[in-house]
């Protein structure tokens, strides 16, 4: 079973806080992911590293950042929350290499009112 | 166009079904294919990783790839009522980083 860790699971916060959504794994996995899911939908890419100091945007545009200065954490900071940033959050990490099969946490599912 | 076109569903069958979920594919780069499952209010799970075409097996789960047609199945024999869920179907690019999800299928078995 995978050893990846989101929390928290579920928040609902007011408009215009900032927010830090938390990603921890401890398979020494290289390579980490964010991805936003909403219902019927697609898993959308949002950001990605592959390793300590490395992060890349993903193919959704998003108002979020990440860091990765240890490689078991790979924290999403959104600074000013909005409405329309209401979705699942999965995080997701894997092995070095090309396609290799992701490992996802269970999630954060993020109200903003 | 989507890059991978997956049925939503949602599919309802009888306890002991044999179950077929298919997703088409539009680009003939794409060279690994994998079977993931959802459980409400949990994250997706790896349930089959392949490689170009062919068939592999695992208890139950049978994934298929035909690169020709560019469609991929999964196969569940004997369904059971735990086998309730969502999957979807992700392909990635010979090289690639970066994996393409289909927005999946609810998969509801009935005892």
């Amino acid at each position: 079973e995978a050893d990846i860790y989101q929390t928290p699971r579920y928040l609902v916060i007011g408009t215009g806080k900032k927010i830090t959504l938390e990603c921890s794994q401890t398979m020494g996995h290289d390579k980490m992911y964010w991805y936003q899911q909403d219902p019927g939908m697609e898993l959308h890419l949002i950001h990605y590293s592959y390793g300590v100091n490395s992060t890349e945007k993903g193919d959704l545009s998003s108002e979020s950042t990440v860091s990765r200065i240890r490689t078991e954490h790979f924290p999403l900071t959104l600074e000013s929350a909005r409405p329309s940033h209401t979705s699942q959050y999965l995080c997701a990490s894997s092995v070095q290499g090309s396609n290799q099969p992701q490992h996802f946490g269970d999630g954060t599912r993020l109200s903003i009112l | 166009q989507k890059e991978v076109e997956q049925d939503p569903g949602p599919l309802s069958v009888p306890e002991g079904a044999i179950v077929s979920l298919n997703c088409t594919y539009s680009n003939s780069a794409f060279q690994y294919f994998m079977w993931y499952r959802q459980y409400s209010r949990k994250g997706p799970e790896l349930l089959m990783y392949t490689y170009s075409s062919g068939n592999k097996e695992d208890g139950r789960f049978t994934a298929q790839v035909d690169k020709s047609s560019k469609y991929i199945s999964l196969f569940i024999r004997d369904s059971q009522p735990s086998d309730s869920a969502t999957y979807l179907c992700a392909i990635g690019r010979e090289y690639g980083n970066k994996l393409v999800f289909g927005a999946g299928t609810i998969l509801r078995v009935k005892s």
